[in-house]
């Protein structure tokens, strides 16, 4: 089975600056999907980003780009220029691409504080 | 706003209770999916359906069942509750089985 490993409970960075999540899974199967989602406090769970295992350019949305490297089973989060709006839980989350198992496997989270 | 709506927001029940949780897709989303978010388990899958039949299932207890109708709306249905389902209840469609866009959820509280 699969597993996502955030070993980052919580961080912390100050406003305008750059941080970086932490991310790694277990698979043994070659084409997945892996997901970064934010969770503010409202709880919605909104989708930051998105990379398909099969593409070597790292996605990029924004303020917020990946570095996913698939040998070593990581895929971390950066955010740029961090703004107060960017404090919530973010989740790491890994979807096999194979069919019949579309089921999102979620790491623990990792709480972001946005100092001012 | 994702699209996806839930409802409702908030149910506080008793043990013992049975309660419905209703969800609505993203327009033109043929797949419905439900996870669980708990303090002690974290965020878990709990079944899908893809236009109106059960695609794959996860760590769903025998006490909740769910189904998706025609219109493609699904109800997850909770029945003899437990003080350990208290818990955040989300729902999630997509069109294209790949990306998951999650309602607000239903927060359940069970005394």
């Amino acid at each position: 089975a699969q597993t996502v490993t955030q070993s980052q409970p919580e961080m912390s960075v100050q406003e305008a600056e750059t941080v970086t999540l932490s991310c790694t899974y277990d698979t043994s199967e070659s084409d997945y999907y892996l997901f970064w989602y934010k969770q503010p406090p409202s709880r919605q769970m909104i989708l930051v980003i998105r990379q398909e295992a099969y593409k070597q350019q790292n996605a990029t949305e924004n303020r917020f780009s990946v570095n996913f490297q698939k040998a070593a089973k990581s895929f971390s989060l950066k955010i740029s220029d961090s703004q107060l709006g960017d404090a919530a839980m973010y989740f790491c989350a890994y979807r096999s691409a194979q069919g019949g198992s579309e089921k999102l496997v979620f790491g623990k989270g990792t709480k972001l504080t946005v100092n001012p | 706003d994702s699209g996806v709506t839930q409802t409702p927001k908030h149910l506080i029940t008793a043990t013992g209770q049975r309660v419905t949780l209703r969800c609505s897709p993203r327009s033109g989303d043929l797949s419905v999916y439900w996870y669980q978010q708990s303090l002690d388990q974290g965020l878990q899958f709990l079944i899908q359906y893809y236009n109106g039949e059960e695609r794959a299932k996860g760590n769903i207890l025998e006490r909740f069942s769910a189904q998706q109708f025609p219109d493609l709306h699904s109800e997850l249905n909770l029945s003899s509750l437990e003080l350990g389902d208290s818990a955040l209840y989300f729902c999630a469609s997509s069109v294209d089985q790949e990306t998951q866009y999650f309602g607000p959820g239903t927060r359940l509280l069970v005394l």
